[in-house]
């Protein structure tokens, strides 16, 4: 079964500051990674995938992620935060067995910046 | 373009009302998805559709009903529904599986 544990429920950091998001997922098979980006009131917004290309992936609005199988992580990082990235940001892994369209998501972690 | 649309954008019903959302995208998308979010929590898939037929159904409670009229076009019908069921209704489409699923900007219900 696959699952993905996003460690920190919020992360808090100054405007400029390093942004590290963490993700582990847990899979049988090789994944496909997410990282979405929700603002209040609306939907979820693709920020990069990984899907067993490159390791490290770039995505919108600077961030990047980097798959690490031997870690089984995704984490989530830019480096330097704006107060516009502030939001809820949600990992997800989905995979490539069988026709499961399914899409686990983590619980979560809400970035704050502070001015 | 990776737009998906949804309407309405607000929808306040009683537990009686019958009403229904609407989805649609133009990407030539195969899979269809509805999801449910409560606030806080990350969002909860409910119906899955593939090629127009429905492949995945989590169990959902009769009183949702999906409908997938043609490629293009998802709806989600509403009958009978209880406070609990209040929360953002998400629809998002995919090329395949593995593929990145691409979320519409919801409709936030609530039921009184």
């Amino acid at each position: 079964a696959q699952s993905v544990t996003q460690l920190g429920s919020h992360v808090s950091v100054s405007e400029g500051a390093l942004v590290l998001l963490r993700c582990n997922y847990s899979s049988s098979v090789p994944p496909y990674l997410f990282w979405y980006v929700q603002y209040p009131n609306q939907g979820l917004q693709l920020l990069l995938k990984y899907t067993s290309a490159a390791t490290l992936v770039k995505g919108i609005n600077g961030f990047e992620a980097e798959f690490k199988k031997s870690e089984t992580s995704f984490h989530l990082t830019k480096p330097s935060a704006h107060m516009s990235d502030a939001a809820e940001y949600f990992c997800a892994v989905s995979y490539s067995g069988g026709s499961n369209y399914k899409l686990t998501f983590g619980k979560g972690t809400l970035l704050t910046v502070n001015p | 373009d990776t737009e998906v649309t949804q309407t309405p954008k607000h929808l306040v019903m009683g537990m009686t009302n019958k009403k229904s959302l609407k989805c649609e995208q133009h990407m030539g998308h195969r899979a269809m998805y509805w999801y449910k979010q409560k606030a806080k929590k990350p969002p909860e898939l409910m119906f899955v559709y593939s090629y127009e037929k429905l492949s995945i159904n989590e169990s959902v409670p009769s009183r949702f009903s999906p409908e997938c009229p043609n490629s293009s076009l998802l709806n989600l019908h509403l009958h009978a529904l209880q406070p609990e069921d209040s929360a953002l209704y998400l629809c998002a489409s995919s090329q395949d599986q593995g593929r990145p699923i691409y979320f519409g900007p919801g409709t936030r219900l609530t039921v009184t």
